[in-house]
């Protein structure tokens, strides 16, 4: 099975930062890599499905991209409501998921 | 919009019995797969179990197979949960999510509910 690992686990920044998350998946992956955002008592929320498109709704500050074994989503122009907890979550292989450990945003 | 409403999480037993629902409206549900994640206390999701639209197919995570039955009535707009020989490591908030695009299996999830609790302690 491919496990992910997120980097790094805490993310301190400001209103106004640009941050940047990492993924890498211990085989190489197709690119059916998608990301979350996670807010305290919520369900996970889509923002960034097949590597870098965008679900409908999302601001266009967050982008990914990546290829291989390693993915990044980042962050431009941090948002007071971008604070929240960010999962990858790969589904190369059929019918089969997995998810990152997280990565907390913070205010610094 | 559409909206997914999952119930029927509660406290049981190591060794009992629960299901789970979980109501869908708003999409046509039986042309997309469904999936079961759980999310044990500060941890990443860990994706439970899916089945097809047409509920044909089935799969599970290691961790619950032969335990942990999903189904679905396409009729009702619902999904399942059967959880048996709950153990307490099945601990967790499961939610149902659907996935993205219709007629795939195994995909991005665009669509949550809100999440039901299950606690197995004794």
């Amino acid at each position: 099975d491919i496990q992910l690992t997120q980097s790094p686990s805490t993310l301190s920044a400001s209103v106004g930062d640009t941050v940047t998350i990492t993924c890498r998946a211990s085989q190489s992956t197709s690119t059916w890599l998608a990301w979350y955002q996670q807010k305290p008592g919520k369900p996970p929320r889509l923002l960034m499905y097949a590597t870098s498109n965008l679900e409908g709704g999302v601001p266009s500050r967050f982008s990914g991209r990546g290829s291989g074994t390693e993915y990044t989503l980042t962050i431009t122009s941090l948002q007071p409501d971008d604070f929240a907890t960010y999962y990858c979550h790969d589904y190369s292989t059929h019918a089969r998921s997995t998810f990152g450990q997280g990565t907390k945003l913070d205010i610094k | 919009e559409g909206q997914l409403l999952d119930s029927g999480g509660d406290l049981v037993q190591p060794g009992g019995s629960l299901r789970l629902s979980c109501a869908a409206s708003g999409f046509t549900f039986s042309n997309y797969a469904m999936s079961w994640i759980r999310q044990a206390p500060e941890k990443g999701p860990e994706w439970v179990s899916l089945i097809s639209g047409s509920g044909y197919t089935t799969y599970y995570a290691e961790s619950v197979k032969g335990r942990f039955t999903i189904s679905r009535d396409n009729s009702k707009n619902t999904l399942y949960l059967l959880m048996n020989s709950l153990k307490v490591e099945d601990t967790a908030i499961y939610y149902c999510a659907k996935e993205q695009f219709a007629a795939n299996v195994g995909d991005s999830f665009d669509m949550w509910g809100r999440g039901t609790r299950v606690t197995v302690s004794s």
